[in-house]
């Protein structure tokens, strides 16, 4: 069974430090992996899939599959970067369909 | 990028009653929508998924005859919640592919008094 796993449900951190939101997954087969942010009183949005291997906002993930893990990374956190963070997993061949785990709220502090 | 919306943003309803909520796909077509469900302080939970022209498809626990999916158009996809009762108060989210990625609606909180 597909599952996701996101292990803290709160994350504070000061400006200016490094911060890593973690995400380990369950799924048999190839895996597809986006992480979704949800600033505060906005919709979900997509920050990053592995796929694409790329930085958004000074944020990173590597897809680690010894692991089963994407980590969400950034070196120097800002006080802007404080939102609800949700690592998903896609679900068979179909774009959009999604599965979610419960959610890091990130706390950057000034 | 493309742009889902949703309404109603907030409806409340007396138990018995059946409320219908609506996704649409503004500035692109969608032949797939999908429908989600967040409990409070919970992730999301995929419901179905919208196929224009032809059934949803429920995921397993979800009863398709509690929650009834049209997906009559292009553009549009609706959820109606029928005989609401208050264990249905949720957070009803709806998305939408496009190009490479899903675009989600602002959600419609939904609570059944």
């Amino acid at each position: 069974a597909q599952r996701v796993t996101q292990p803290e449900k709160l994350l504070s951190v000061f400006k200016g430090a490094p911060v890593e939101l973690k995400c380990n997954y369950s799924y048999s087969g190839s895996p597809e992996l986006f992480w979704y942010v949800q600033y505060s009183r906005q919709r979900l949005q997509l920050l990053l899939r592995h796929i694409s291997r790329e930085s958004i906002k000074g944020f990173t993930a590597d897809l680690n599959k010894g692991e089963t893990s994407f980590h969400l990374k950034k070196p120097f956190a800002q006080e802007e970067d404080s939102a609800m963070y949700y690592c998903a997993l896609g679900r068979g061949s179909t774009l959009g369909r999604l599965y979610f785990g419960r959610g890091t709220q990130l706390t950057v502090w000034p | 990028g493309a742009v889902v919306s949703q309404h109603p943003s907030r409806v409340i309803c007396k138990s018995g009653t059946s409320v219908k909520i609506e996704c649409r796909s503004l500035d692109f077509q969608a032949t797939t929508m999908f429908w989600y469900r967040q409990f409070p302080k919970q992730s999301l939970m995929l419901m179905a998924t919208s196929n224009e022209g032809s059934k949803a498809t429920y995921e397993q626990g979800v009863e398709k005859d509690k929650f009834l999916i049209n997906h009559a158009s292009l553009t549009l996809s609706t959820l109606t919640v029928t005989s609401a009762h208050p264990e249905d108060s949720s957070f009803y989210i709806c998305s939408a592919p496009a190009s490479t990625e899903a675009f989600f609606g602002q959600g419609t909180r939904l609570t059944v008094v």
